[in-house]
């Protein structure tokens, strides 16, 4: 079965700095998507970043990005020139590559941003 | 908004009555996924439909938990014999069809059980 680790419960960072939220997983399995997920107090859960497992290059998204190491299984979300509005339950995720399969989910960093 | 809607968004309920919650995914959607999360904790997967058909089911999902997606559209998840341990948000999701598809989620319902 996949797992995923989020070993950090709370992350907090300057307005306009950058942090770094970590994240690992265990699989068996050679192709497969990774993905950050932002859940803002009492708001829906809205996909961040993805990656697809057979791409070498990083994902980016604006100031948001990736750095994913295969081998280590690694998959940390770097946020630059955090706003205010960033801050959230930020959930690491992995889904298999096969057609309607569910997200495995991490347990969540909660991000503070600091004016 | 065309986005994923879930109601209510909302339920107190007292320990033995049943609950049932309803879920509308994005309309051209054919996949539907229900998540149960608790306080602290990332979301979990319960069950998911493809179209009317329901293809998979999470050993979390106990006999007191049955949803249905009668038409391929809409879907409820009912809770019988309501449990303390039964509290947390539930989650809707929905997703085209096709192998790289974006689940995209509802704002939640969550159940209070007292």
């Amino acid at each position: 079965a996949q797992t995923v680790t989020q070993s950090q419960p709370e992350m907090s960072v300057q307005e306009a700095e950058t942090v770094t939220l970590s994240c690992t997983y265990d699989t068996s399995e050679s192709d497969y998507y990774l993905f950050w997920y932002k859940q803002p107090p009492s708001r829906q859960m809205i996909l961040v970043i993805r990656q697809e497992a057979y791409k070498q290059q990083n994902a980016t998204e604006n100031r948001f990005s990736v750095n994913f190491q295969k081998a280590a299984k690694s998959f940390s979300l770097k946020i630059s020139d955090s706003q205010l509005g960033d801050a959230a339950m930020y959930f690491c995720a992995y889904r298999r590559l096969t057609s309607g399969s569910r997200l495995t989910f991490g347990e969540g960093t909660q991000l503070t941003v600091n004016p | 908004d065309t986005g994923v809607s879930q109601d209510p968004r909302h339920k107190i309920t007292k320990r033995g009555q049943n609950v049932t919650f309803r879920c509308d995914p994005i309309s051209e959607h054919n996949r539907l996924y229900w998540y149960r999360q608790t306080l602290g904790q990332g979301p979990e997967f319960l069950t998911y439909f493809q179209n009317e058909a329901q293809l998979e089911k999470s050993r979390l999902l106990s006999d007191r938990f049955s949803a249905e997606r009668p038409k391929g559209s809409f879907s409820t998840l009912e809770i019988q014999r309501t449990e303390q341990g039964d509290s947390a948000m539930y989650l809707c999701a929905s997703s085209l069809g096709g192998q790289g598809s974006e689940q995209y989620f509802g704002p939640g319902t969550r159940l209070t059980v007292t």
